[in-house]
């Protein structure tokens, strides 16, 4: 069983531009959250994912979006990035129906803006 | 909406005493509530869920919805259980939201 993977690990960017987070989901899961996480706060939620489509959103503006793909991997995307977006992102996946929805998180993605 | 709150940032105990981490919550609906643990150098992990009734590494949970909370307690603390500690709530929307984390320190 492969876990959750994501990818870069770290990430440096300047304010205004661009980035594409990456994230494969655990062997056998079809949804995937994003999550949020600033220096000495707990996970954000931002979206999440299932059957291509967001299934959910948080306090987020739009200038944050994402995909999934058909094998369950999903890209989170930020443009116009601001200074404020520098944080962990995380990447969780799960099995949709699968009870109480546990989700198993990776690594994260550390993306400072400057 | 949904809120959690972890009033602790920091607990600090010495091994072998009983440790509470407390996490309160609101919520409209009927909650889903987990305890999420952070090792050192490790991911984000589940720890267990009200729903479930167990006791993972010694560690119990009991959800009163009376007083709105989801205390994580266990009788007995070791110095392994140090670790970032999260309260999350599962909302009708898929959205799991967390509190900020109590980091546990298990003194020797």
């Amino acid at each position: 069983e492969t876990g959750v993977t994501q990818s870069p690990t770290h990430l440096i960017k300047t304010r205004g531009q661009q980035v594409t987070l990456r994230c494969s989901s655990q062997s056998g899961h079809n949804t995937v959250s994003w999550y949020q996480q600033a220096l000495g706060q707990g996970p954000q939620f931002i979206f999440q994912y299932y059957r291509e489509e967001e299934n959910g959103r948080g306090n987020f503006p739009p200038r944050f979006s994402g995909l999934q793909f058909p094998n369950y991997s999903s890209e989170l995307n930020v443009n116009a990035l601001e200074l404020d977006d520098s944080a962990l992102y995380l990447c969780a996946s799960s099995l949709w129906g699968q009870a109480y929805n546990e989700q198993f998180f990776g690594p994260g993605t550390r993306l400072t803006v400057l | 909406a949904q809120r959690v709150t972890q009033p602790e940032k920091l607990l600090s105990v010495f091994k072998g005493a009983p440790v509470e981490l407390k996490c309160n919550y609101s919520y409209s609906g009927s909650p889903e509530l987990f305890w999420y643990v952070q090792y050192s150098r490790q991911r984000l992990q589940l720890l267990l869920r009200h729903i479930s009734r167990e006791s993972i590494k010694g560690f119990t949970a009991d959800l009163n919805k009376g007083e709105t909370s989801f205390h994580l307690k266990k009788p007995f603390a070791q110095e392994e259980d140090s670790a970032m500690y999260y309260c999350a709530l599962l909302g009708s929307n898929y959205k799991l939201t967390f509190g900020k984390g109590t980091l546990l320190t298990v003194n020797p």
